[in-house]
């Protein structure tokens, strides 16, 4: 079974509306992390946000979101407001483990495109 | 900045050739790592160093060496490239606690063709 899934080739938004992103991940590790990417077309790798598999309430930085949904094993990106800016590819990652080397693994990416 | 530096940016090398690309952090990060990124795939992780004096093979890392030449630098060699490795590769640093939800910080990338 994949890691990590992003369901989602593509995604259009109109500027300043709220967009989803998803991410499902498979793991049996009690102790996970969630992190999201951002890659703009300049090609480097921007960290957003990290959900740890212990923490209570969903992860916030300014207008990135992550809905964090353990039961059903996803968790998905929101992005509000959005800003053309935001047009970029989003990765989800997972880390596994606790101690020592602590794998991360990452899905295929989501193509988000703000329209204005 | 404070950050991540790859070199270089851009390559094209024949198929047989051999190459080495740098990494350098400035954070006193004890982790790196080299990742590649290939359309429709995603990044994989090829090798890791998760302290200075240590690496370990990731998910890819055949046709592939490195060096953590010390805390600062961890390097990918290429000894006889080929076309399948014909892709854009990442090195990215973090803290060991990534339970702390540190990310990473990556470099900007290298391009590399392999003809």
């Amino acid at each position: 079974a994949q890691k990590i899934t992003q369901t989602q080739p593509g995604m259009f938004v109109q500027e300043k509306e709220a967009v989803t992103l998803d991410c499902t991940y498979d793991t049996s590790d009690p102790s996970y992390g969630l992190f999201w990417y951002k890659q703009p077309s300049s090609g480097e790798m921007i960290f957003l946000i990290y959900q740890g598999s212990y923490d209570q309430q969903n992860a916030t930085e300014g207008r990135y979101s992550l809905n964090f949904q353990k039961a059903r094993k996803s968790a998905n990106l929101v992005i509000s407001a959005s800003q053309l800016g935001d047009s970029a590819m989003y990765f989800c990652a997972m880390r596994e483990g606790l101690e020592g080397y602590q794998k991360v693994t990452f899905g295929i990416g989501t193509k988000l495109q703000v329209i204005p | 900045n404070a950050g991540v530096t790859q070199t270089p940016k851009f390559q094209v090398l024949k198929t047989g050739q051999s190459m080495t690309l740098q990494c350098a952090q400035d954070m006193n990060h004890n982790s790196m790592y080299w990742y590649r990124q290939d359309p429709g795939m995603g990044l994989r992780l090829i090798y890791y160093s998760a302290s200075e004096g240590t690496t370990d093979k990731g998910e890819v890392p055949n046709g592939y060496n490195v060096s953590r030449l010390n805390k600062r630098e961890f390097s990918l060699r290429l000894e006889s490239a080929a076309p399948s490795q014909t892709s854009v590769y990442f090195c990215a640093s973090s803290e060991r606690a990534q339970s702390e939800g540190y990310g990473y910080t990556f470099g900007s990338g290298t391009r590399l063709t392999v003809v």
